[in-house]
Parts: structure tokens; C-alpha cells; sequence
């Protein structure tokens, strides 16, 4: 089965970049999702198809995609940008979503 | 809108079963696949089952098989989730979610999600 691997945290300090990786062979020829979940809430989407982000989320969040890295970047980090990523992709042989183990962002 | 209503919290003993619901609104229910995904205390998310609303349809992850089985009313636009031989390791939050793309099984990304059920499994 496919397997996607994220660093477990990343630590910033307030306005700098964040950096969150999403690791998985030839990941770049599938399309990866990126969803944030705030404590005690549900995840919600904050980029799909690599790239792509849903109304409402701000410019300083971007994703990528190519070779076997995604990633997602958080220029300018706040103290709300504190959350647990997860990137998402699609195991197509099996017709299954794949979850990365999370990656908790905080800000120092 | 899309919105998906989550059934309240559960306490459960080992061994017991557990059904929890998941009613949506907001769009057409027997066109978009739903999904189920669990969140044990402080872990990642896992991917457990697949359902289509229009013909019932659904699949299972392996760790679940025999164990799980999702099942809908069109009636009430609602979908189910019943885990049975429960024990502490099921003890998490189980969320329900639409993936974005029609009639799909692969592709799009989730949303929305439900607001989540805890369901707790102890003695």
C-alpha cells in the first residue's frame, strides 16, 4: 500500500516560514490535499490539488508538489497557524485515501 | 449548505457494539460518496470505510474487515457506521466526511466534515 511520511513537528517563530513535508515515492504524480485541524475541532481542507486554496484561506498558505516531496508553506506564522497538518493523497490500485501522521505546526 | 450532523458521544463496554449516524443536507445525498475516518487521542487520522449512498456499495480498510460495516437511508439521507467486538484501542473520534467530486470513488478531497463522535471504550 502507498505510505506518505511527515515530519511529526515543525517549530517557527512568529513571522517566519513553516515549512511542512509530505513525503512518498513518485508522490508528485498524484495530487495532494492538505488539511489543518485545530484543537478539538474537525480537519478542515486548506489546499487541494497541490495547490489550489479554498475560499477564505489566505495567500500566505501555499502548497507544491514534485518528485516525491509535497509541501505545504506558512509564510508570516501566527499564533493561529498552531494546528496539526496532514497531508492526503489517493492510493488509486486500491481506491483508498492515504493520511501522512500528522504534522504539529507551533509557534515559538 | 453541505452539512453533515454527527450522533452524540458514546460510552461503551469491550465487546459491545456501537452505531454511530451521520445525517448530511444540503445537496443531493445519493451523489457523493462518504467516507468514514477515525482519530484515536492524540493520533493521526485513519481511513476506515467508503460507502455509496445510491446503491449501498461500500468497502472496508483491512484492519476492519468483518468488524465494520457502513450502511444508508435514502429516506433520511443518513448514513451509518456500526463497529462491533469493540476494545479500548477503538476508542477515538470517528468523523464522517463527503469527498468534493461526484460519483466518485478516487480523487477530489474532503469536505465537509462532521463535527465528530467520541466514542469511548472501557470496563
Amino acid at each position: 500500500s502507498y505510505v506518505v511520511t511527515q515530519p511529526p513537528s515543525v517549530s517557527v517563530a512568529p513571522g517566519q516560514t513553516a515549512t511542512i513535508s509530505c513525503g512518498g515515492k513518485d508522490i508528485g504524480s498524484k495530487t495532494v490535499n492538505w488539511y489543518r485541524q485545530r484543537p478539538g475541532q474537525a480537519p478542515e481542507v486548506i489546499i487541494h490539488y497541490d495547490r489550489d486554496r479554498p475560499s477564505g484561506i489566505p495567500a500566505r498558505i501555499s502548497g507544491s508538489n514534485s518528485g516525491n516531496t509535497a509541501t505545504l508553506t506558512i509564510t508570516g506564522v501566527e499564533g493561529g497557524d498552531e494546528a496539526d497538518y496532514y497531508c492526503q493523497v489517493w492510493d488509486v490500485s486500491r481506491e483508498q485515501p492515504v493520511f501522512g501522521g500528522g504534522t504539529k505546526l507551533t509557534a515559538l | 449548505q453541505v452539512h453533515l450532523e454527527q450522533s452524540g458521544p458514546e460510552l461503551k463496554k469491550p465487546g459491545a457494539s456501537v452505531r454511530i449516524s451521520c445525517k448530511t443536507s444540503g445537496y443531493t445525498f445519493t451523489n457523493y460518496y462518504l467516507h468514514w475516518v477515525r482519530q484515536a487521542p492524540g493520533q493521526g487520522l485513519e481511513w476506515m470505510a467508503i460507502i455509496n449512498p445510491s446503491t449501498g456499495a461500500s468497502d472496508y480498510a483491512q484492519q476492519f474487515q468483518g468488524r465494520l460495516t457502513v450502511t444508508r437511508d435514502t429516506s433520511t439521507s443518513t448514513v451509518y457506521m456500526d463497529l462491533n467486538s469493540l476494545r479500548s484501542e477503538d476508542s477515538a473520534i470517528y468523523y464522517c466526511t463527503r469527498v468534493t467530486t461526484p460519483a466518485t470513488i478516487v480523487g477530489g478531497w474532503f469536505d465537509p466534515w462532521g463535527q465528530g463522535t467520541l466514542v469511548t471504550v472501557s470496563s
